[in-house]
């Protein structure tokens, strides 16, 4: 596609439901990244799948947090079990190698 | 550990004038990139810039521009002729440039204003 696509735009749940966000990279792009953005901050990673490669899940916050990618290409962020501290903006982005990302518009999730 | 240090919260700039936005950070590593991100309320990150590290000239695209001081670890964003688009939240990130396509790194950002 001409972007990154993410779905849904905004989505409310109530605490202790599971959800899954949703990213469609640009096709081609090897690379694709997932970061959480919480009011005030910045951008925290998450994970990230590069090629066939195992996924760099080294900033998932906890073992409620998953993700995959299949085909490489779209990929799906699960979050279980939700809690109000999992509120924030979800944003994907992919790459091509070495080159610079482009963003999704994210996801807004709201625990209530 | 890479950190990247944003420390001006918020900022504000007359339109058509000129404003910069400050940015260090802190690695051990000789080779990388550093970035800036502008973020308006639509929430989709744009590239503004990009400087690789071993390049000593200071990147440049149209209004925006770079001041980038490796020794002192400092990447300050210059915006000229500043435009009420440019109102937005503005990142700084970094990224290793010797291990692959490693993620990137972000500051916490500056909500600049551009007062009319």
């Amino acid at each position: 596609g001409a972007g990154v696509s993410q779905s849904p735009s905004n989505k409310v749940t109530e605490k202790g439901k599971d959800v899954e966000l949703r990213c469609d990279p640009i096709s081609g792009h090897t690379a694709l990244y997932w970061y959480r953005q919480s009011l005030g901050q910045g951008l925290e990673f998450l994970i990230y799948f590069q090629g066939n490669s195992a996924p760099d899940k080294s900033g998932l916050p906890s073992d409620r947090f998953s993700a995959e990618r299949t085909g490489g290409s779209v990929s799906t962020l699960t979050i279980q079990r939700t809690q109000q501290e999992d509120s924030a903006v979800y944003l994907c982005a992919s790459s091509l190698v070495w080159e610079g990302y482009t963003f999704g518009s994210g996801t807004r999730l709201t625990v209530v | 550990a890479q950190t990247v240090t944003q420390s001006q919260p918020e900022m504000s700039v007359q339109e058509a004038e000129t404003v910069t936005l400050s940015c260090t950070y802190d690695t051990s590593e000789s080779d990388y990139y550093l970035f800036w991100y502008k973020q308006p309320p639509s929430r989709q990150m744009i590239l503004v810039i990009r400087q690789e590290a071993y390049k000593q000239q200071n990147a440049t695209e149209n209004r925006f521009s770079v001041n980038f001081q490796k020794a002192a670890k400092s990447f300050s964003l210059k915006i000229s002729d500043s435009q009420l688009g440019d109102a937005a939240m503005y990142f700084c990130a970094y990224r290793s440039g010797s291990r692959g396509n490693t993620p990137l790194v972000f500051g916490k950002g500056t909500r600049l204003s551009v007062i009319a």
